[in-house]
C-alpha cells in the first residue's frame, strides 16, 4: 500500500531563516506530487505541482520554492522566511489519475 | 471559472441529524467530484467521489449527490455522529495536465450530542 511521509511535523522559525519540508511517497513510482498552504481556518492553496523528476509548475508566486530532486521525493524551500509564510503546509500525491492522498502535514510558525 | 462555490461555511447538526453541504462549479470540462474530511491538525481524508455519468453514489451513511445540468454536488451524511465533526471541503478536477484539485473553501461541520 502507499504511504506519503511528511517531515518535520512542526516547526518553528524566526523570520529571515532558511525552510526547507520533505514529503515522501512509499508504494508507488511516478507520482504527480503537490504542495499545499493552508492558513489557519481556511481553505487550501495549491502552490506547486510536479508531474515528474525535476518538473515543477508554480501556482502561485511565493517566496518559496520546490523541487523534486528523485521520483518520490518533494522538497519546499526558502531562503528568507517572511511572517506570512506561516501555515499548515500539506503535500498531497496522485498516481496519475484522479484521487488525491494527503500527507500529515507540517505546522510552520514564523516567529 | 475554475472556482468551486462551497456553502454553508459553517452548519451545527443535532446527532442523529442529516447534515448536507453543498457545492457549485462553473467549469464544464470538470468530471470528477471528491469530498475530503479533515480533523484539526491532520491533512484532508479523501472521503467519497463521484463522476458525472452517475447522479448518486452512497458509501455508508455518507452520500454525494450530483446534478449535472445544474452545476451542483452535495454530500450528505445521515445519522451524523459527533465523531462526524469536522470541516470538508468539496473539490472537482478536469482531468488535464496533473488532475489538479480545484477546492472549495470548506464547511465546518458540528455535530451536537
Amino acid at each position: 500500500s502507499q504511504t506519503i511521509h511528511q517531515w518535520p511535523a512542526t516547526l518553528v522559525q524566526p523570520v529571515g531563516s532558511p525552510l526547507s519540508l520533505e514529503c515522501t511517497v512509499e508504494g508507488t513510482s511516478n507520482p504527480n506530487l503537490y504542495w499545499y498552504r493552508q492558513a489557519a481556518g481556511r481553505g487550501l492553496q495549491l502552490l506547486f505541482y510536479s508531474v515528474g523528476i525535476g518538473q515543477i509548475s508554480s501556482e502561485v508566486p511565493q517566496n518559496l520554492s520546490a523541487s523534486r530532486p528523485q521520483d518520490r521525493q518533494f522538497i519546499l524551500s526558502s531562503k528568507k522566511l517572511l511572517l506570512s509564510d506561516s501555515g499548515f503546509y500539506l503535500c498531497a500525491w496522485n498516481p496519475g489519475f484522479y484521487e488525491q492522498y494527503f500527507g500529515p502535514g507540517t505546522r510552520l510558525t514564523v516567529t | 471559472q475554475q472556482q468551486v462555490k462551497q456553502s454553508p461555511q459553517s452548519l451545527i447538526v443535532q446527532k442523529g441529524g442529516i447534515s448536507i453541504i453543498n457545492c457549485a462549479y462553473e467549469n464544464t470540462a470538470f468530471d470528477y467530484f471528491p469530498w475530503y474530511q479533515q480533523f484539526p491538525g491532520k491533512g484532508p481524508a479523501l472521503l467519497i467521489a463521484i463522476r458525472p455519468d452517475v447522479s448518486e453514489k452512497k458509501e455508508g451513511r455518507f452520500t454525494i449527490s450530483f446534478n449535472k445540468s445544474a452545476k451542483q454536488f452535495s454530500l450528505h451524511i445521515m445519522d451524523s455522529q459527533p465523531g462526524d465533526s469536522a470541516t470538508y471541503f468539496c473539490a472537482a478536477s478536469s482531468g488535464a495536465g496533473s488532475y489538479q484539485l480545484t477546492f472549495g473553501k470548506g464547511t465546518k461541520l458540528s455535530v451536537i450530542p
